[in-house]
């Protein structure tokens, strides 16, 4: 079965930092683009970024939103993608997904990140 | 930035009701675009992708089409199952999401 969790939530204080992981398996790991998003309280669905797979040149992209404070890896030996989030804000809580690109996209079921002092 | 417009924000339908969903791009993307459903607490689940491929598993009373920049999810005979909200989302640059459409009880 193709699945992606993530995990590494919770609360953290504005200005620290959290790192998420999404941990994938059931397909080639290594093929694929994988994608971060978030979706704040009774919001909707807001791309943060992606890591393309090696082939593609494993280069990253970011939302305007987090550029420049968040950051995208993967260790395909492992199946796992990474977000290194730093200097969080109080407009970075959300539920945090990780999804598989190209389509047909597999979603994880989320991880909850509480920026809160 | 591609823009994406969904409407109506709101649906009322009942049990049966044939419902259809509409949705913007701001530039034309030909056929980059999915739709999901997203239940309480839940991850959004794929139901189409490339404008018009049911994504495996997904009930055929759920269909989509349109290409360029007007597209729409169509569901032929509304289930009980099936309010919850919808999404659009453009993937030809980047990913960019409608603002949603609640399918309520009428």
């Amino acid at each position: 079965e193709v699945q992606l969790v993530e995990s590494g939530g919770g609360l953290v204080q504005p200005g620290r930092s959290l790192r998420l992981s999404c941990t994938a398996s059931g397909f080639t790991f290594g093929d694929y683009t994988i994608t971060w998003l978030r979706q704040a309280p009774g919001k909707g669905l807001e791309w943060v970024g992606f890591i393309r797979n090696k082939r593609d040149g494993g280069t990253p992209e970011y939302a305007a939103s987090v550029k420049g404070r968040f950051t995208v890896s993967r260790d395909d030996s492992k199946s796992i993608a990474y977000l290194q989030m730093n200097s969080l804000k109080t407009e970075d809580t959300a539920v945090y997904y990780c999804t598989r690109d190209p389509p047909p996209f597999v979603w994880g079921q989320g991880t909850l990140v509480t920026v809160s002092s | 930035d591609i823009q994406m417009t969904q409407s109506p924000s709101t649906l009322s339908a009942s049990v049966g009701d044939r419902v259809t969903i509409t949705c913007r791009a701001s530039q034309s993307i030909s056929g980059w675009l999915a739709w999901y459903q997203q239940k309480p607490g839940k991850a959004p689940k794929l139901l189409i992708y490339k404008a018009s491929s049911l994504d495996s598993g997904v009930p055929s009373r759920f269909s989509g089409s349109g290409s360029g920049t007007q597209f729409t999810l169509t569901i032929s005979s509304l289930q009980p199952d099936d309010f919850a909200t919808y999404y659009c989302q453009q993937y030809k640059t980047y990913w960019t999401f409608g603002q949603g459409t609640k399918v309520e009880i009428k």
